[in-house]
């Protein structure tokens, strides 16, 4: 069957790095996103990798292994605003989205 | 950006009315939109697949007659929670990608926060 697996909480203090793993078991693989998500908000897209490498973007990185079924996002320089639910998104063959339910950062000062 | 505007931000109704939620591309054609329900603490729960002129696709549990979902337009999708009932009540929210751009990021709405009294 096809899963997302990631951890369901993690704590962080403002200022430092952190980590959040995912691994997904698809149906072929048309990519993986992550996605960020304030309590009572809709999500927001962070990032899309679909060949093996680090991406960038600011703050937030992304990491993708496809041969591992594997990624991770990476948060730099936290703020208590990136306290939030992660999400992390892998399409299969069919370009279906598969959910992970989710990992919430909790930002401490 | 792409922008995805949903319309209800909040409905507050009494148990038996029916609810139409809309969801609308804004600066872009989506011959696919998405409806996921939302519980909280919890991920998105995909309910169906909206498709332009065609039926919609529902997912396993998820009642056809209940959540009628018409996909008039490349720009348009509605979903109407018939006959509410307060387990219906739930956090709604609709995603829809540009044509031909399967492998791109969902672009969502805000969301609709159902409460059925």
């Amino acid at each position: 069957g096809q899963n997302i697996d990631q951890p369901t909480e993690m704590t962080a203090t403002e200022g430092a790095i952190v980590q959040i793993n995912c691994t997904y078991q698809t149906s072929g693989f048309n990519g993986l996103f992550w996605y960020q998500q304030h309590a009572g908000e809709a999500p927001t897209f962070l990032s899309y990798n679909v060949l093996d490498g680090l991406e960038e973007k600011g703050r937030f990185s992304s990491f993708l292994s496809r041969s591992k079924g594997y990624s991770y996002l990476l948060l730099k320089e936290l703020q208590m605003k990136d306290s939030a639910s992660y999400l992390c998104v892998a399409m299969d063959s069919n370009y279906q989205l598969i959910w992970g339910a989710g990992t919430k950062l909790i930002i401490k000062p | 950006g792409a922008v995805v505007s949903q319309h209800p931000s909040r409905v507050i109704c009494k148990s038996g009315t029916s609810v139409k939620i809309e969801c609308r591309s804004l600066d872009f054609q989506a011959t696919t939109m998405f409806w996921y329900r939302q519980f909280p603490k919890q991920s998105l729960m995909l309910m169906a697949t909206s498709n332009e002129g065609s039926k919609a696709t529902y997912e396993q549990g998820v009642e056809k007659d209940k959540f009628l979902i018409n996909h008039a337009s490349l720009t348009l999708s509605t979903l109407t929670v018939t006959s509410a009932h307060p387990e219906d009540s739930s956090f709604y929210i609709c995603s829809a990608s540009d044509i031909g751009q399967d492998n791109q990021p969902q672009h969502f709405g805000d969301g609709t926060r159902l409460s059925i009294l």
